[in-house]
């Protein structure tokens, strides 16, 4: 199995400011994923990075990819209120069952 | 392109009585996940489809969870009997088949087993 382990826990952080939160793995990743979930509902797709890709953008999204270290980060750049939720990043490898980690909760303060 | 539905979106239930979930992928996709979120805590994998076969399901307490997907399309989860601990919300995701397993998930089902 493949899980991924979000860091920080939790962040909270002011409206206008920038959000990181870091992403660890243990195996070989065929790509790695980032989903985002509101309260009371269901995770949400935000963005995929291929193991051959160092650095994606979608938006005020940015991820990047260290296979070396295995990790990864999304930095949400310009937070806004509505981007209060909790992300969780999900490592796919061959074969491998993906689990979910805890994830990260960000509270963005109006 | 329809997303993925599932009913109910709210259940209470008292311990030892039964529920049943009903999931409705996105058409076409293969691969359908059923999850169990406790509060605080991330989805954990109760059992994967490929189509209408069962893929992986450890983590399913099989003495009183059971799953089934009929033709490979809609899916049903029930918990008989249920217990206190398996307050929680049971999300239905789908993907296509293929490497890149991007899941799309439903807007869950919020069981409260008192």
């Amino acid at each position: 199995s493949q899980q991924g382990e979000e860091d920080p826990q939790a962040l909270s952080i002011q409206e206008g400011e920038n959000a990181t939160m870091n992403c660890s793995y243990k195996t070989s990743i065929n790509n790695l994923q980032w989903y985002r979930q509101n309260s009371g509902r269901g995770l949400v797709h935000l963005i995929l990075i291929r193991s051959n890709e160092r650095e994606k953008h979608s938006g005020r999204l940015r991820v990047t990819l260290d296979t070396s270290k295995k990790s990864s980060s999304l930095l949400i750049t310009a937070s806004r209120a509505a981007d209060t939720a909790s992300y969780f990043c999900a490592p796919v490898g061959g074969g491998f069952k993906t689990i979910f980690g805890a994830g990260t909760r960000l509270f963005v303060k109006a | 392109e329809a997303g993925v539905a599932q009913s109910p979106r709210y259940k209470i239930i008292e311990k030892r009585q039964s529920v049943a979930f009903w999931c409705n992928p996105i058409s076409g996709h293969a691969t359908l996940y059923w999850y169990q979120q406790i509060l605080g805590q991330g989805p954990k994998l109760l059992i994967q489809f490929q189509n209408n076969g069962v893929v992986d399901d450890s983590q399913l307490p099989k003495d009183r969870f059971s799953a089934e997907r009929l033709k490979g399309v809609d899916s049903t989860l029930k918990i008989q009997p249920a217990k206190l601990e398996d307050s929680a919300v049971y999300l239905c995701a789908s993907s296509l088949e293929g490497l890149l397993k991007t899941q799309y998930f439903g807007p869950g089902t919020r069981l409260l087993v008192l």
